[in-house]
C-alpha cells in the first residue's frame, strides 16, 4: 500500500536549518508528484514546495523562498527539504502528500508528518 | 493568490443529522476543488476532488457540489467518526487551503 513517511523534524534556533525527508514506498515514485506541505497550529496547510517528477521544475511560494530546498533522490524512492534561515513562523507540522493526478494538483496521501519548532 | 473561505467556522451537529459545510473562492476555480476531513494528531484525508467525486473508500454519506467560486460538502448521516475539522482546497491557480469547518457534536 502507498506510504510515505516524513523524517527530520526536531528544535532548532532561528536562522538555523534543518533537512526533512520523505521516504515513498507502494507506487511509482519516479513518474508521481509529491510535494511539501506545512501546517501551524489552528491553520489550514499551506504549500511550501513542489516539484516536477524529473526533478527539473522546482517552486516556492514567497514565504519560504531562498530559504527551503527540495530534492529527491528517484533511486532511494526518497524526497528531501533542505531549510536554511529558519524563523519562528516556521514553526509547523510539515507533511509530504502525493498529487492524486498528474494534471490535479490534490492529494490523495499523506505522510504522519514531522514536527520543526524554531525557537531559541 | 486565490482565497478560500469556509463557514461557519464552527458547527454543532446531533449525530445522525445532516451537516452542510460551505467554501467560497475569491475568484472562479472551475471545478479545481478537493475536500479533506483531519483528525486531531493526524493528516489530512481526502474526501472529494473535482468538487464531487468521491475518492477510493469514502462513504457515500459524504458529497460535494458547486462550481466557480460556491462549494458545499453535505454529510447526509452524521455518523461518531465524522466529528472533525474540514478542509477545502483550490487546485486551480497553485493550491490554497481554507481555515477550517471545526464539525462538533452537539
Amino acid at each position: 500500500q502507498v506510504q510515505l513517511v516524513e523524517s527530520g523534524g526536531g528544535v532548532v534556533q532561528p536562522g538555523g536549518s534543518l533537512r526533512l525527508a520523505c521516504a515513498a514506498s507502494g507506487f511509482t515514485f519516479s513518474t508521481s508528484v509529491i510535494q511539501w506541505f506545512r501546517q501551524a497550529p489552528g491553520k489550514g496547510p499551506e504549500w511550501v514546495a513542489v516539484m516536477s517528477d524529473d526533478g527539473n521544475n522546482k517552486y516556492y511560494p514567497d514565504s519560504v523562498k531562498g530559504r527551503f530546498t527540495m530534492s529527491r533522490d528517484n533511486s532511494k524512492n526518497t524526497l528531501y527539504l533542505q531549510m536554511d534561515s529558519l524563523r519562528a513562523e516556521d514553526t509547523a507540522v510539515y507533511y509530504c502528500a502525493k498529487r492524486g493526478h498528474a494534471a490535479m494538483a490534490y492529494f490523495d496521501y499523506w505522510g504522519q508528518g514531522t514536527l520543526v519548532t524554531v525557537s531559541s | 493568490e486565490i482565497v478560500m473561505t469556509q463557514s461557519p467556522a464552527t458547527l454543532s451537529v446531533s449525530p445522525g443529522e445532516r451537516a452542510t459545510l460551505s467554501c467560497r473562492a475569491s475568484q472562479g476555480i472551475s471545478s479545481n476543488l478537493a475536500w479533506y476531513q483531519q483528525k486531531p494528531g493526524r493528516a489530512p484525508r481526502l474526501l472529494i476532488y473535482g468538487a464531487s467525486i468521491r475518492a477510493t473508500g469514502i462513504p457515500a454519506r459524504f458529497s460535494g457540489s458547486g462550481s466557480g467560486t460556491e462549494f458545499t460538502l453535505t454529510i447526509s448521516s452524521l455518523q461518531s467518526e465524522d466529528f472533525a475539522v474540514y478542509y477545502c482546497q483550490q487546485y486551480k491557480n497553485w493550491y490554497t487551503f481554507g481555515q477550517g469547518t471545526k464539525l462538533e457534536i452537539k
